[in-house]
């Protein structure tokens, strides 16, 4: 069973607009969410997390959105540049417990 | 500092062989967690050791295995390699194992393992 589902295999956005990142998650229980971020032939880096106890985090053009009754999150970049081109990966756990990854969804910045 | 270091970066083997992948985690970190990457299916918890111990494990056949040695370094094994085995396997550490911030976890490059 799949508990951190990103339903899109890849997204493509303008340089400068806003890039949207969705996931969503069926484990009610999961209260710590987390967005990693990996380009080819490299290991994910950590980009932003968010508990449960709150609905936004934000960290430079990097903004997450928790919908706890909705079971959903999303990952707001803005603006996006060229560099945001890689694969994003959605991840949650239940507190102590294992990290759950998405699939992932993969960027693409166009020029 | 130095982050999280993965050996051998690519290794082939042939099905039926055995593999030990090495990872040395950041300094100071005490959990080490290992993941599985293929093609299309993210990223699969393998397992997770803290001070030695193993504290979780996903759901994989007992031919994966792994341990953690007191300076924290760990290493996973995978006995009668089979093709469906090809995958990049990550290596990640922090701190402990809580969750939430201040505890951020971090990712070695990966071991490439390909099985012909």
């Amino acid at each position: 069973d799949q508990q951190v589902k990103q339903n899109s295999p890849s997204l493509s956005v303008q340089e400068g607009r806003i890039s949207i990142l969705n996931c969503d998650y069926t484990n009610s229980m999961f209260d710590y969410f987390l967005w990693y971020k990996k380009y080819p032939a490299e290991g994910p880096t950590f980009l932003i997390s968010i508990s449960s106890i709150k609905d936004k985090n934000e960290d430079g053009r990097f903004t997450v959105f928790l919908n706890k009754s909705a079971k959903h999150l999303s990952l707001h970049i803005v603006p996006s540049q060229p560099g945001d081109s890689a694969v994003y990966f959605c991840a949650a756990s239940v507190r102590d417990d294992k990290i759950i990854f998405g699939k992932g969804t993969r960027l693409h910045i166009l020029p | 500092k130095a982050g999280v270091t993965q050996t051998p970066r690519y290794l082939i083997k042939t099905r039926g062989q055995q593999v030990t992948l090495s990872c040395s985690p950041i300094s100071g970190h005490r959990s080490v967690s290992w993941y599985q990457q293929t093609p299309g299916q993210g990223l699969q918890f393998l397992f997770e050791y803290f001070s030695e111990t193993q504290r979780n494990k996903g759901n994989f056949p007992g031919r994966f295995s792994g341990r953690q040695f007191s300076n924290s370094r760990s290493e996973m094994n995978v006995s009668t390699l089979e093709l469906g085995d090809s995958a990049l396997y990550l290596c990640a550490s922090s701190l402990n194992w809580d969750r939430g911030p201040g505890n951020t976890i971090y990712f070695g490059e990966g071991s490439w393992l390909t099985v012909v």
